[in-house]
């Protein structure tokens, strides 16, 4: 696609409930970031994922949050068991191999009630 | 340990020149980059250092101290539409860590 695509745009969950949250990345963009922003914050760096090597997981605050990227192309984070702290928003960016410009998508709100 | 510091807010007018810092002390270093985030939006790309000096890019410009562990955006002749979050990253082990970002007011 022309961008980073994200869905869905919002998300209200009940505290306990799992969710999953959806990246397509740019076609041909090998690299693949997920980073929080919660409000009035920075981004706050979780997975990276690059081609077929391990992703690198050294953000994600706990094991109840999970991500995977099937085909090396979309990729899906998953937050379990979720928790009033984890309402934020949750960015999705890509990069093409040895590329320096990363493109955001326009994320996911996500609100634990 | 990674550590990224910029002003949480900073205030211009209209047509001014204003400077944002940002300093950064981490464990490695392959570039520095700077983006703009309008309230609710996603984060758009200004710019790329990875050597010491000045980046001019229209009426942003991105300067890089790699010895200071220090850089800056400057941007002039501002207008209305930069109100914005600026956000300052270092690339480090493929990733973005990013600082606090500095919330930009333009008054009239």
């Amino acid at each position: 696609g022309a961008g980073v695509s994200q869905s869905p745009s919002n998300k209200v969950t009940e505290k306990g409930k799992d969710v999953e949250l959806r990246c397509d990345p740019i076609s041909g963009h090998t690299a693949l970031y997920w980073y929080r922003q919660s409000l009035g914050q920075g981004l706050e760096f979780l997975i990276y994922f690059q081609g077929n090597s391990a992703p690198d997981k050294s953000g994600l605050p706990s094991d109840r949050f999970s991500a995977e990227r099937t085909g090396g192309s979309v990729s899906t984070l998953t937050i379990q068991r979720t928790q009033q702290e984890d309402s934020a928003v949750y960015l999705c960016a890509s990069t093409e191999q040895g590329g320096k410009g990363y493109t955001f998508g326009s994320g996911t709100r996500l609100t634990v009630v | 340990g990674q550590n990224i510091d910029q002003p949480t807010e900073m205030t211009a007018t209209e047509g001014a020149i204003v400077q944002i810092n940002c300093t950064y002390q981490t464990s490695g270093f392959n570039g520095l980059f700077w983006y703009q985030q309008h309230a609710g939006e996603a984060p758009t790309f200004l710019s790329y250092n990875v050597l010491d000096g000045l980046e001019e890019k229209g009426r942003f410009s991105s300067f890089l101290s790699r010895s200071k562990g220090y850089s800056y955006l400057l941007l002039k002749e501002l207008q209305m539409k930069d109100s914005a979050s600026y956000l300052c990253a270092v690339e480090h082990t493929g990733k973005l860590i990013f600082g606090q970002g500095t919330t930009l007011q333009v008054k009239p």
